[in-house]
């Protein structure tokens, strides 16, 4: 079967630093995606990655390692505006996406 | 470019009723979805196209169908609405598959009761 996994939940301060992982198994790969989705809207591009090491974009970035079926994303300097949950998203054997559940960010004052 | 657009916003069906989801992207991509959300789940692929006059099933298309008779429009058709299809559904779209990012409309949120 297919499975992507991510915590459900993480909590972090105003201005710290934080990581959210997701471990894939799935049948093939083709590259994976994050997308940010804030409360009753609908997700947006954040990142994708095929190949193995890390893509910065400002104040995000996201790691691949395929060998270990594992990816995350590392959130810098954290604003209010971050609050929101963050999908994983893995591109299958069939080019279909594969989507974990997501993980809410709360992010406190 | 509005993107991709959707309607309704929300809808409240009855159990049997049916009713048409209508989806348009004005970014000239090939390649559209359907999904549902539910709580605490990933997005489920309902149905997808490649093209105008191409669809295939996705994961979850049992109680749905689709048309694409053209590039800007992918209507998802609910038919004998059921408490089981109660979710928000959104429609997004991508220039190819693979590794192009999908743009996701604003979503439907549909009960059924």
């Amino acid at each position: 079967g297919q499975n992507i996994d991510q915590p459900t939940e993480m909590t972090a301060t105003e201005g710290a630093i934080v990581q959210i992982n997701c471990t894939y198994q799935t049948s093939g790969f083709n590259g994976l995606f994050w997308y940010q989705q804030h409360a009753g809207e609908a997700p947006t591009f954040l990142s994708y990655n095929v190949l193995d090491g890390l893509e910065e974009k400002g104040r995000f970035s996201s790691f691949l390692s395929r060998s270990k079926g594992y990816s995350y994303l590392l959130l810098k300097e954290l604003q209010m505006k971050d609050s929101a949950s963050y999908l994983c998203a893995v591109v299958d054997s069939n080019y279909q996406l594969i989507w974990g559940a997501g993980t809410k960010l709360i992010i406190k004052p | 470019n509005a993107g991709v657009t959707q309607t309704p916003k929300f809808r409240i069906l009855k159990i049997g009723q049916s009713m048409t989801l209508q989806c348009t992207q004005d970014m000239n991509h090939n390649y559209m979805y359907w999904y549902r959300q539910d709580p605490g789940m990933g997005l489920k692929l309902i149905y997808y196209s490649v093209g105008a006059g191409i669809t295939d099933k996705g994961e979850v298309p049992n109680g749905y169908n689709v048309s694409r008779s053209t590039t800007e429009d992918f209507p998802l058709r609910l038919e004998l609405a059921a408490p089981s299809q109660t979710s928000v559904y959104f429609c997004a779209s991508s220039y190819e598959t693979g590794g192009y990012e999908q743009y996701f409309g604003p979503g439907t949120r549909l009960t059924v009761t």
